[in-house]
């Protein structure tokens, strides 16, 4: 089980759209459409954003969306605001009740 | 609105057994919904899923952590455990516990709890 693949950074103007790619295998990402994605802010726990690809939780901006090709994941962020400066992370369901991660992106807003 | 709050010592020596406790409120442990998990952050780095326990008892770990990870429940109790053995300073982390939907998403998080093995 290996750690999902994605930048280590991003970056993007206040208004811009930003994509962030997470890249699995045939095992996890390829296999299944359970993909979440996670914001995460300097000293707090990260916050469901994303899951099964491209559904929001209740309260997520429209501005996140999700997407899936293949073995990849992706990450939208539209119109981006100052507040959407955080690391963001995959993560994906891998089989046998079992999850793996990606590494995780820090999201620059310029 | 479910709660979840990590419990246990910040600092453990090498070699000896880390152990946390999550207590759920606000939300029964025992809904056939929700698994119950716990994933960590090394400090300066990513996530880590560590492993998933369903409210019968059913464990799931992560491969690279099994030979040396418990989680246990006490659904009386409404919380869940983590044991972690032969701990090193690699397994110094923010360690979290969390609520997850069938398929692995993590919608509820608790704070997190620095865990420091250090002799």
């Amino acid at each position: 089980q290996s750690a999902l693949t994605q930048p280590p950074s991003a970056s993007g103007s206040p208004g811009q759209s930003v994509t962030i790619s997470c890249t699995g295998t045939g095992s996890d990402v390829g296999s299944y459409n359970h993909v979440s994605w996670y914001q995460q802010h300097p000293g707090k726990a990260p916050k469901l954003i994303i899951y099964d690809v491209n559904k929001r939780p209740s309260g997520v901006p429209d501005r996140f969306s999700g997407s899936k090709s293949g073995n990849t994941a992706s990450l939208t962020v539209s119109g981006l605001q100052a507040e959407d400066e955080a690391d963001y992370y995959c993560n994906s369901y891998a089989g046998s009740n079992t999850v793996v991660f990606g590494g995780g992106t820090k999201l620059t807003v310029l | 609105q479910v709660q979840l709050q990590e419990s246990g010592p910040g600092l453990v020596k090498p070699s000896e057994t880390l152990s946390l406790t999550c207590t759920v409120s606000g939300g029964s442990i025992s809904s056939s919904n929700y698994y119950w998990g716990w994933i960590r952050q090394p400090p300066g780095k990513g996530l880590e899923w560590i492993g998933t326990i369903y409210y019968s008892g059913s464990t799931y770990y992560n491969p690279s952590l099994k030979s040396r990870v418990t989680i246990s429940v006490d659904t009386s109790k409404n919380h869940f455990s983590l044991k972690l053995r032969s701990v090193t300073a690699a397994d110094t982390a923010v360690y979290y516990c969390a609520r997850l939907g069938a398929w692995g998403s993590a919608g509820d998080w608790g704070q997190g709890t620095l865990v420091t093995v250090s002799s």
